[in-house]
């Protein structure tokens, strides 16, 4: 079955930057647009932008431009997303999630942005 | 940017009664595919979302029948009945029509 594996939590300083992984398998993983969302403490749910493996294309949602850095690794079925300039407003929970509307889901890696 | 707009905040259910949230969108959902670019999704307490109804009005693999949708172009309600314990959670209605791709607010099921 289909499975994104994601990286655990990170404690990092303002200003600085974090990656996070999202492994997937059960799925041939150039099939499927990966995207990333962020959920804010007890918030809802904000889509971030999206990775498709096969060419690395994107698109993001204009907020996160510049802050968020979307890859893929094709040899290991893995999505990265690197978020840059780190203040408490990035502290939340960010899933990855693939198969069209949001079919699968990754359990969520968070980050917490504390001196 | 589409806005969904979700209504109650929370309902509070007696298991084997019915439930409805309710999600307005602010523009057409309709695209010109003929696709209603709805999707309604469940985030159990400490737990990963997960797709229940894709396009409007289909079940995900594996989800309930108790579970259905229905709506027009901007207007669109999710029933739950006979609703269970396992059914709590907050409930969140997005949009796949255009970029940026949007979620309502949620709207929090408990059980009586």
């Amino acid at each position: 079955q289909v499975k994104l594996l994601q990286s655990g939590a990170a404690l990092v300083k303002p200003g600085a930057s974090v990656k996070m992984s999202c492994k997937a398998s059960g799925y041939t993983f150039t099939d499927y647009w990966v995207s990333w969302v962020k959920q804010s403490h007890g918030k809802s749910l904000e889509w971030i932008g999206e990775i498709y493996p096969n060419s690395g294309a994107t698109n993001f949602n204009e907020k996160f431009k510049g802050k968020a850095t979307l890859t893929v690794d094709k040899s290991t079925s893995t999505a990265y997303m690197e978020l840059s300039r780190l203040t408490s407003e990035d502290s939340a929970i960010y899933y990855c999630s693939a198969g069209g509307p949001f079919a699968y889901w990754g359990q969520g890696t968070l980050v917490t942005v504390s001196s | 940017d589409i806005v969904l707009t979700q209504a109650p905040l929370s309902v509070s259910v007696t298991p084997g009664e019915s439930a409805s949230i309710s999600c307005r969108s602010s523009k057409s959902l309709l695209s010109s595919k003929g696709i209603t670019s709805l999707y309604w999704y469940l985030q159990r307490p400490g737990k990963s979302p997960q797709l229940l109804i894709y396009q409007m009005s289909n079940l995900a693999s594996g989800v309930p029948d108790r579970f259905s949708s229905s709506g027009s172009e901007t207007d669109f309600t999710l029933k739950i009945s006979k609703v269970e314990t396992e059914d709590v959670g907050v409930y969140y209605c997005g949009h796949r029509l255009e970029y940026p791709l949007t979620f309502g607010s949620g709207t929090k099921l408990e059980i009586k």
